[in-house]
């Protein structure tokens, strides 16, 4: 079964407005947590590391103003894409190694962000 | 720059055939070397993996080869079956100064036909 879970699964907004993506271990820790974002038929990328009780550290050309993590406890993290564009339309996914860093990540379903 | 290099970027396979997926790294620092499917409109789900020291690791129908000494990993699938299709990632993960990163592959779309 799952042992990542994301919500919404599906997301439309304005241009301008915010939305909060969440990220959930289930039965599980995690300290850490990823952001991916994955545009059509392309690879996945690394946005951010989220670490439970510090910052986030962001990969090189992601605005981290932009794109707000908060991992607000050990099971969950959220992204924020704040003031969104359509070019922020995407699909974003998040990862946790089950096991604590360095064990096989996980990944959940994926939450679909289309900006009008 | 492209890390984890994947190839081909389509293949399309019969049923019963098998199917092979090239994977070639650069980062000697890799230590972990995951394979991932992915369903249209679904996050990736991890199938199978393996670590350097290991040439192979075969978990039913699926079998990875790696060759340590060429940087490169491979991905059979035997007896492809039509549900195989899905696009298939490579990837390779590192631990620098405690931070995990996976780097993924391109991604090879795979279509198994009846």
């Amino acid at each position: 079964g799952a042992v990542v879970s994301q919500h919404p699964s599906r997301v439309i907004c304005k241009s301008g407005t915010s939305v909060k993506i969440e990220c959930r271990s289930l039965d599980f820790q995690a300290t850490t947590m990823f952001w991916y974002r994955q545009f059509p038929k392309q690879s996945l990328m690394l946005m951010a590391t989220s670490n439970e009780g510090s910052k986030a550290t962001y990969e090189q050309g992601v605005e981290k103003d932009k794109f707000l993590i908060n991992h607000a406890s050990l099971t969950l993290s959220t992204l924020t894409v704040t003031s969104a564009h359509p070019e922020d339309s995407s699909f974003y996914i998040c990862s946790a190694p089950l096991g604590g860093p360095g064990y096989e990540q996980y990944f959940g379903p994926g939450t679909r962000l289309t900006v009008t | 720059q492209q890390q984890v290099k994947q190839s081909p970027q389509s293949l399309i396979v019969q049923k019963g055939g098998i199917s092979i997926i090239n994977c070639a790294y650069e980062n000697t620092a890799f230590d972990y070397f995951p394979w991932y499917q992915q369903f249209p409109g679904k996050g990736p789900a991890l199938l199978i993996a393996i670590r350097p020291d290991v040439s192979e690791k075969k978990e039913g129908r699926f079998t990875i080869s790696f060759n340590k000494s060429a940087k490169q990993f491979s991905l059979h699938i035997m007896d492809s079956q039509p549900g195989d299709s899905a696009t298939y990632f490579c990837a390779a993960n590192s631990i620098i100064q405690g931070a995990q990163k996976l780097v993924f592959g391109q991604g090879t779309r795979l279509t198994i036909n009846p």
